[in-house]
């Protein structure tokens, strides 16, 4: 099984700032790695695929790069919808899918 | 427009079976390569991949639960059932489900999700 970790479990940041959240996976996922924000009392949502491939509808503002076991998702300029629970998947192998214990990013 | 909603019991005993029924539409279970997953989540934790059922009837689950998961779909109703036996209070947890994103290349991508439902395993 592949494990996931995150970091850091929580970032502290100012709208506007810009948002670096890191995810290592336990061995090489190559460029199998999606990566999903979760909003207060919602379903996650897809936002990256392919490592850096956004999804439909996401704003530029997020990117993601990194191949092997080091990915990383960046956030540009932090709007205050952008508050939310980050985790990263990895489907290289499965089963199972497995995701990160995801990176909490809330108001400084 | 794809939709998918979760229904069932919110709150379980101990050692009963939990059945979870997702209901989707926009999309069907007949297309190649089209799966839908049950995905859960204990309260403040992390997202957990539970099952996975394909559109040809390929059938998978989390290994730590296999013993207790069956997983079927009724194609004619959009209907994909969850079916967990002897439930635990560890299970207490929202239960999501989730459209795959249609892949025959083993691409486990979640386009489309419910909700979910808080169900509470609690004598």
């Amino acid at each position: 099984e592949i494990m996931m970790t995150q970091s850091p479990a929580t970032l502290s940041v100012s709208p506007g700032e810009r948002v670096t959240l890191s995810c290592r996976a336990s061995q090489s996922v190559s460029s199998n790695l999606a990566w999903y924000q979760q909003k207060h009392g919602q379903a996650p949502r897809l936002l990256i695929y392919g490592a850096s491939t956004r999804a439909t509808g996401i704003p530029a503002r997020f990117s993601g790069s990194g191949s092997g076991t080091e990915f990383t998702l960046t956030i540009n300029s932090l709007q205050s919808e952008d508050f939310a629970v980050y985790y990263c998947q990895q489907y290289k192998n499965w089963p199972p899918v497995t995701f990160g214990p995801g990176t909490k990013v809330d108001i400084k | 427009q794809i939709t998918l909603e979760e229904s069932g019991p919110t709150l379980v005993k101990p050692t009963q079976t939990l059945t979870l029924t997702c209901t989707f539409s926009g999309f069907s279970l007949r297309t190649d390569g089209m799966g839908v997953a049950w995905i859960r989540q204990p309260p403040g934790e992390a997202l957990e991949w539970v099952a996975l059922i394909f559109w040809n009837e390929d059938k998978r689950y989390i290994a730590s639960l296999r013993n207790r998961l069956t997983i079927t779909k009724d194609t004619s109703k959009n209907q994909v059932v969850l079916t967990m036996t002897n439930v635990d209070p560890v299970d207490t947890a929202t239960y999501y489900c989730a459209q795959m994103r249609p892949s025959r290349s083993g691409v486990i991508l979640f386009d489309h999700w419910g909700q979910g439902i808080l169900v509470t395993v609690s004598s």
